[in-house]
């Protein structure tokens, strides 16, 4: 089976514009879960999208949104780039999500806002 | 947040020796995972261990849990320069049911 693929693998934005990511999970996973991962707060939980509906979702604003589609890909948007927002966005793919299911991780997109 | 912590923040060994890395959480988990990560690439899985077992083995890995504690450790036995990676601890927490991470170890095997 052929692995979680996210694109673009790059970026480079500019303050207060926005971005989506994509997300493409492992063929027949229905879960998948979106982390940021910097320096100065390491891995993070965003959220997870399981079956089209957000299931769960982290302690991040409102500027980033995610969807689900009925292929189960997913895309991750930010709103209103701010300086911070520069991280490895990396997604994660499961067969159903939840505690025993191992997550696979897709390489990561890495945004830069300047 | 982050839910757990490494100790140490980075190891530095010769190939052929063990590795130990620990990792210490703060609320109820249902397991614990670790991830390695070579280089700021995509994470992967490595083992879990569930709330209910105090040790578990894979390969070369040997992951114990000790829930009293709240603490996890990964020993790594004959390492090899390919093991060279960040290694994060991952509770899967009860509130929020989520997986969160910790700050990650910083493996460097030297051959």
């Amino acid at each position: 089976k052929a692995g979680v693929t996210q694109t673009p693998r790059y970026l480079i934005k500019t303050r207060g514009q926005q971005v989506t990511l994509s997300c493409s999970p492992i063929s027949g996973h229905r879960s998948v879960s979106w982390y940021q991962q910097t320096p100065g707060q390491g891995l993070q939980f965003l959220f997870e999208y399981f079956s089209e509906t957000q299931r769960n979702k982290g302690n991040f604003p409102g500027r980033f949104s995610g969807r689900q589609f009925s292929n189960s890909r997913s895309e991750m948007n930010v709103s209103t780039l701010e300086l911070g927002d520069s991280a490895l966005y990396l997604c994660a793919s499961s067969s159903q999500g939840g505690p025993y299911n191992e997550q696979f991780f897709g390489p990561g997109t890495r945004l830069t806002v300047l | 947040s982050q839910q757990g912590e490494e100790d140490p923040q980075a190891l530095s060994i010769q190939e052929g020796e063990n590795a130990t890395m620990n990792c210490s959480y703060k609320t109820s988990i249902n397991n614990l995972q670790w991830y390695r990560q070579n280089s700021g690439r995509g994470l992967v899985h490595l083992i879990l261990i569930r709330s209910n077992e105090r040790e578990k083995h894979s390969g070369r890995l040997r992951v114990t849990l000790d829930t009293s504690k709240k603490s996890s450790s990964l020993l790594i036995t004959a390492s090899r320069a390919a093991d060279t990676a960040s290694y994060f601890c991952a509770p899967f927490i009860n509130a929020g049911n989520m997986l969160t991470f910790g700050g990650g170890t910083r493996l460097m095997v030297k051959p």
